[in-house]
């Protein structure tokens, strides 16, 4: 099956810092990749949909000035967590849809968990 | 997209089969069910889609009801790594070029007892 790669799984940082995720679809191209936040005990909501070569699109709420996403190529999407604080601490996930499968699914990234201190 | 309604949380007995339910009565002809689990601290992972005919793969079955009202999922002989969290979501079919986001509930907490 399809694998996303996501990086780090977990990091801690300071307040005031900048976090940077990335998310690779590593055996397919995908031209969407989303980005979920999920704090404990709580289920999946949705930030934002990353386009490949152009802006992303954010949910009702979400700072895209905080959040910053990037999507440049078609196995690459980037989420920047900008001047981190404690309540940006939360689990990261991001998902991808293969372009060419015809698969009516999308596939996980494994999570980052981060920590702002 | 149609909403769902799943218990909050289930026990199952260690090789048993496990029997998730989800109501979504306001689902649209052209929705599909979809079901996903999430692992403790890690990304949700497919399980198994459909229409309205019943689906099995090597997961699970899916059963739909005729009306299509509601939809049970069915792990056939649960293992302890089973356990989870189940999202049964209902949604139309991701087109080649659209950019159709899964939307996810609360979802039902299945633990399997040893």
């Amino acid at each position: 099956g399809a694998v996303v790669s996501q990086h780090p799984s977990r990091v801690i940082c300071k307040s005031g810092t900048s976090v940077k995720i990335e998310c690779r679809s590593l055996d397919f191209q995908a031209t969407t990749m989303f980005w979920y936040r999920q704090f404990p005990k709580q289920s999946l909501m949705l930030m934002a949909t990353s386009n490949e070569g152009s802006k992303a699109t954010y949910e009702q709420g979400v700072e895209k000035d905080k959040f910053l996403i990037n999507h440049a190529s078609l196995t690459l999407s980037t989420l920047t967590v900008t001047s981190a604080h404690p309540e940006d601490s939360s689990f990261y996930i991001c998902s991808a849809r293969p372009l060419t499968w015809g698969d009516e699914k999308l596939f996980f990234g494994s999570g980052t968990q981060l920590s702002v201190l | 997209d149609a909403k769902t309604t799943q218990p909050t949380s289930m026990d199952c007995a260690e090789g048993r089969a496990a029997n998730l339910p989800c109501n979504h009565s306001t689902i649209s002809g052209n929705e599909y069910v979809y079901w996903y689990r999430q692992i403790h601290s890690q990304g949700p992972q497919y399980i198994i889609h459909g229409l309205k005919n019943n689906e099995t793969n090597e997961m699970a079955s899916l059963i739909i009801t005729e009306d299509r009202k509601s939809s049970t999922l069915i792990l056939p002989h649960a293992t302890l790594r089973d356990t989870a969290v189940y999202y049964c979501i209902v949604r139309v079919a991701l087109s080649n070029f659209g950019n159709e986001k899964l939307t996810f509930g609360t979802g039902t907490r299945l633990t399997i007892i040893p």
